[in-house]
C-alpha cells in the first residue's frame, strides 16, 4: 500500500530552471494538496483541488502551477525558479473531511 | 482567517514523564483536528484524528482531547521514551466555505525525550 508518492525525492536547480514536481495517491481520495514547509514558518498551502478537474489557490501560490492531471495525480509546476522558492514540498490527500495523508517529501534547493 | 497555534515551540523532558501539548485554534467552526508527527527530514505521520462531535481520541500511550467552544486541543504523551523525540503538529480542518476540508497548521512543538 503506497499510500502518497512524491517524486523526485531531493532537486537542485539552477534560478530561472523550471521543473514539475509529481505527486500521486492510491487510496482513491477526493482531494489532493501543495504545501510547502520552511523554518520558522511552518506548513503552508500552494495550491489544493478539492476533486478531480477543480485547483484553487492557497495561501501562497505566486510563482507555481498545479494540474489535476487525473483522480490520483495533482502535479506542482515552478516555471521559472527562485531562490526563495528553496524548501520542502509536501503532497497530501483525503477524501473530504476526514484526516490527511502525506507523501515523504521533495526537497528543492534553488542556487 | 484561521489561525493555529502550537505552545511551547520546543520541550525536554527526561524519560517516563507524562507530557502535555498544546494547541489552539481562532475559529472553533472546523470539522475535525489531527495531530501529527515529523522526524527530522522525513514526511507527516498521523497520530490522531478527532471528528468534531468527539472530545477525545486515545491511541496507546497517546490521548488527544478537543474542545470547540474554547478553541483547544491537547496531546497528552504518558510514560515518554526517547523515541517519541520529533516534532508534533496539529491541524485544523476548515469547516466552512471555499476551503472546506482544508488543513490549517500551527508551527509545531519539538519534543526532546532525553534518556
Amino acid at each position: 500500500n503506497a499510500g502518497v508518492t512524491q517524486t523526485p525525492k531531493f532537486q537542485v536547480l539552477k534560478t530561472g530552471q523550471s521543473m514539475t514536481l509529481q505527486c500521486a495517491q492510491d487510496m482513491n481520495h477526493n482531494s489532493m494538496y501543495w504545501y510547502r514547509q520552511d523554518p520558522g514558518m511552518g506548513l503552508r498551502l500552494i495550491y489544493y483541488s478539492a476533486s478531480e478537474g477543480t485547483t484553487d489557490k492557497g495561501e501562497v501560490p505566486n510563482g507555481y502551477n498545479v494540474s489535476r492531471l487525473n483522480k490520483r495525480e495533482f502535479s506542482l509546476r515552478l516555471e521559472s525558479a527562485a531562490p526563495s522558492q528553496t524548501s520542502v514540498y509536501f503532497c497530501a490527500s483525503k477524501y473530504r473531511v476526514d484526516g490527511a495523508f502525506f507523501g515523504q517529501g521533495t526537497r528543492l534547493t534553488v542556487v | 482567517k484561521q489561525e493555529v497555534t502550537q505552545i511551547p515551540a520546543a520541550l525536554s523532558v527526561p524519560e517516563g514523564e507524562n507530557l502535555v501539548l498544546n494547541c489552539s485554534f481562532t475559529d472553533s467552526a472546523i470539522y475535525n483536528l489531527q495531530w501529527f508527527r515529523q522526524d527530522p527530514g522525513k514526511g507527516l505521520t498521523s497520530l490522531l484524528l478527532i471528528q468534531s462531535s468527539q472530545r477525545e481520541q486515545t491511541s496507546g500511550r497517546l490521548n488527544a482531547s478537543l474542545d470547540k467552544s474554547s478553541g483547544r486541543s491537547t496531546l497528552y504523551i504518558a510514560a515518554s521514551q526517547p523515541g517519541d523525540s520529533a516534532t508534533y503538529l496539529c491541524a485544523v480542518i476548515e469547516g466552512y466555505g471555499g476551503s472546506q476540508g482544508n488543513l490549517i497548521f500551527g508551527k509545531g512543538t519539538k519534543l526532546s525525550v532525553k534518556p
